[in-house]
């Protein structure tokens, strides 16, 4: 069983739908939970990172953890073509980063 | 602030050539540097990881290797290139010993021919 287990998709929306994103992990020891965005050809680009269980809100983006069930999850409110991207979670234990496959979205005009 | 940046952002060469990618953290001191391969589908491969100069650990067996002569510069090499090399490499800095979060350069993407 991999440390995180993310849906590649693709996912496809139209603009303004509500796009939730997850993430799940086995490993209970994980502290940090991390959500990246990546544009083709280019390198993740840190959106959030939160630590506890709860919500975390910046914008029209909220990262929820679920520590008990160990399940993350990304929520994009009123989504735009420009957040057509690769959306990849990733997760810390002591000093070894984990991430998730990416999972890609794609936003309809 | 801190930023990084990784060069050459394109390249392709010849098999059995020798490659050499570079990266440089600035507005921080002593980083945790580490190399990511990044395969379509297959998420983020972790290289090589630096902790301080000098200081490389691999992770997977190949003909790469990494060096990092000053703080805040960290190097990917080959002598000979195979064709299998071709992908998109991506330099990344933590901070501290617990860092609680890992940053990106814009990447690397190597085609071998």
């Amino acid at each position: 069983q991999k440390e995180v287990e993310q849906d590649p998709g693709p996912l496809s929306v139209p603009e303004g739908a509500i796009v939730s994103l997850n993430c799940t992990y086995s490993n209970s020891a994980f502290q940090y939970f991390m959500w990246y965005r990546q544009y083709s050809r280019k390198g993740p680009e840190l959106l959030m990172y939160t630590y506890s269980s709860g919500n975390k809100e910046d914008g029209r983006f909220t990262a929820q953890v679920d520590k008990s069930s160990k399940y993350i999850s990304l929520f994009i409110r009123d989504s735009q073509p420009s957040d057509s991207a690769t959306y990849l979670c990733a997760m810390i234990s002591g000093n070894q980063f984990y991430f998730g496959t990416g999972t890609s979205l794609t936003v309809i005009p | 602030s801190q930023t990084i940046h990784q060069w050459p952002a394109t390249l392709v060469q010849p098999v059995g050539s020798p490659l050499s990618l570079e990266c440089t953290v600035e507005g921080t001191s002593n980083p945790n540097l580490y190399w990511y391969r990044q395969a379509a589908g297959r998420g983020l491969q972790l290289l090589f990881y630096s902790v301080g100069i000098g200081q490389i650990s691999s992770e997977v067996p190949q003909n790469l290797s990494a060096s990092r002569p000053q703080d805040r510069q960290f190097i990917l090499s080959s002598k000979k290139l195979l064709l299998s090399d071709s992908g998109f490499y991506l330099c990344a800095w933590s901070q501290g010993q617990f860092g609680n979060t890992i940053y990106f350069g814009e990447g690397s993407w190597l085609t071998v021919v």
